[in-house]
C-alpha cells in the first residue's frame, strides 16, 4: 500500500534563512504525482508545488523548490529566504490515478 | 483565494443530527473532492465526483453521502452524527477527470463541531 511519511512534526527557521522539509513515500508505481500543500492558520489548503514522477528536473516555484529523488522515494521541499508568511502546516501528498494520500504534516515556525 | 467556496464556515450541532455541507468548485472545474481533516487522522480523502457522477471513494462512512448537481456544486451530507465526526471538512476541485495531471484546489473548509 502507498504511504507518505513526514518525519518532522515541527521545524523552526530564522527569517531570511533556508529550510528543508522532508517527505518520503512508498509506492510500486512508476507514474505518479507529488505535491506540497501549505495550510496557514486560516486553514485553507494552498498548493505550493507539484512534481511529475516522470520528470527528472526538480520543480521550482519562486522561493520554493523540491529535491526529488525517485529511486530513494524522497521528495523534500526547500524554502529559500524564509518569510513570516511562510509559517504554516506543510503537507506532502502523493497521487496516482484516483488515489491521493497525504502525510501528517510538518508545522513550520518562522523566527523573526 | 483558490476560487473554491464552501458554506457554512462553521457548524455546531448535536449528536444524532444531520447536516449538509456545500461546495462550489472553481469556474470550469468538473471534479469535486471531499476531505475530512481531524486531529488524530490527518487529512483523509472521502469521495470524488466528476461531472455529476461518483468517480472514486475513499474512507467515507456509510452515514455520509455526497452528490454533485448539474450546476457542478456539490453537497456532503453527514447523518447520525457522532462526537468523532467533529473535524474540518474540505472541498477541492480540479479541471477534469482524475488524471495524473490534475491539480486540486482547496476551499477554505467547514469546521463541524458535534456536541
Amino acid at each position: 500500500a502507498q504511504t507518505v511519511t513526514q518525519s518532522q512534526p515541527e521545524m523552526s527557521v530564522q527569517e531570511a534563512e533556508t529550510v528543508t522539509l522532508s517527505c518520503t513515500y512508498d509506492t510500486s508505481e512508476s507514474d505518479y504525482y507529488l505535491f506540497w500543500y501549505k495550510q496557514p492558520p486560516s486553514r485553507q489548503m494552498i498548493l505550493v508545488i507539484r512534481q511529475e514522477a516522470y520528470k527528472q528536473q526538480n520543480a521550482t516555484e519562486n522561493r520554493f523548490s523540491v529535491n526529488f529523488q525517485k529511486a530513494a522515494k524522497s521528495f523534500s521541499l526547500k524554502i529559500s529566504d524564509s518569510q513570516l508568511g511562510d509559517a504554516a502546516m506543510y503537507f506532502c501528498a502523493y497521487r496516482w490515478g484516483d488515489k491521493i494520500i497525504f502525510g501528517k504534516g510538518t508545522r513550520l515556525h518562522i523566527l523573526p | 483565494d483558490s476560487g473554491v467556496t464552501q458554506t457554512p464556515k462553521h457548524l455546531i450541532t448535536a449528536t444524532g443530527q444531520r447536516v449538509t455541507l456545500r461546495c462550489s468548485p472553481r469556474s470550469g472545474d468538473l471534479s469535486v473532492y471531499w476531505y475530512q481533516q481531524s486531529l488524530d487522522q490527518g487529512l483523509q480523502f472521502l469521495i470524488q465526483y466528476y461531472n455529476g457522477e461518483e468517480r472514486a471513494k475513499g474512507n467515507i462512512l456509510e452515514r455520509f453521502s455526497a452528490q454533485q448537481f448539474p450546476d457542478l456544486h456539490s453537497e456532503l451530507n453527514l447523518s447520525s452524527l457522532e462526537l468523532g465526526d467533529s473535524a474540518l471538512y474540505f472541498c477541492a476541485s480540479s479541471p477534469g477527470l482524475a488524471t495524473h495531471t490534475d491539480t486540486q484546489y482547496f476551499g477554505p473548509g467547514t469546521r463541524l463541531t458535534v456536541l
